[in-house]
């Protein structure tokens, strides 16, 4: 059972574009929504991060978006650089202390110059 | 310097052999996870910790055994049980009044 679903597998942009990635998950009760990047070899890094009560969250060239009722949020990542490439999860989880993550299944994400 | 360590980075394995992971942290985190990387599946849960001495079971924990003796160490054994060993291993840390988690450098197991 997988929990939170995510598209696409990989992508391609041209240096300069909008990449988009999306997630979709089941569990309601989930109220922590961030999104990692790992480049090769490395552990994740958080990247960016929302909580249901807001639509949409802005970090620098990245945005995630949030659609409670589809029970779907996203990842845009604006002006895409060579240096984005890498691959990205998103993830949810619950209010509880200490609760783990839930991942996605990630998405590879090649900028090209 | 702050943050969680991973040792070692790569670790080769005979078959039937168990083999231990080391996690530490000096971030002053309360709970501490283990997961499992393998291409195109994303991260999956091994085992969790959330005080010392208690741990839970996460989604594949089958063949791994863990324990939380002390706040900063949270070990990973790789039993002879495990079917498919061979991954990246990744442990994380976490503050539980807040929600941010961070993640190792991860260990890399390869078994021969």
């Amino acid at each position: 059972q997988q929990q939170v679903k995510q598209s696409p597998q990989s992508l391609i942009v041209q240096k300069g574009g909008i990449s988009i990635i999306n997630c979709a998950y089941e569990n309601t009760a989930f109220d922590y929504f961030p999104w990692y990047q790992q480049f090769p070899g490395k552990g994740p890094a958080l990247l960016i991060a929302i909580r249901p009560d807001v639509s949409e969250k802005k970090e620098g060239r990245f945005t995630i978006s949030f659609n409670k009722s589809a029970k779907q949020f996203s990842l845009h990542i604006m002006d895409s650089q060579p240096g984005d490439s890498a691959t990205y999860f998103c993830a949810a989880s619950k209010g509880q202390a200490g609760t783990a993550l839930i991942f996605g299944k990630g998405t590879t994400l090649s900028v090209s110059s | 310097d702050g943050g969680i360590t991973q040792s070692p980075k790569y670790l080769f394995r005979k078959e039937g052999q168990n083999v231990t992971l080391s996690c530490e942290q000096n971030l002053n985190h309360d709970a501490m996870y283990w997961y499992r990387q393998d291409p195109g599946q994303g991260l999956r849960l091994i085992y969790y910790s959330q005080i010392v001495n208690d741990f839970q079971k996460g989604d594949i924990a089958e063949g791994y055994s863990v324990s939380r003796e002390k706040k900063e160490s949270f070990p990973l054994t790789v039993t002879s049980a495990q079917k498919n060993p061979t991954a990246f291993y990744l442990c994380a840390s976490r503050k539980v009044s807040t929600d941010t988690q961070y993640f190792g450098p991860g260990t890399r197991l390869t078994v021969l």
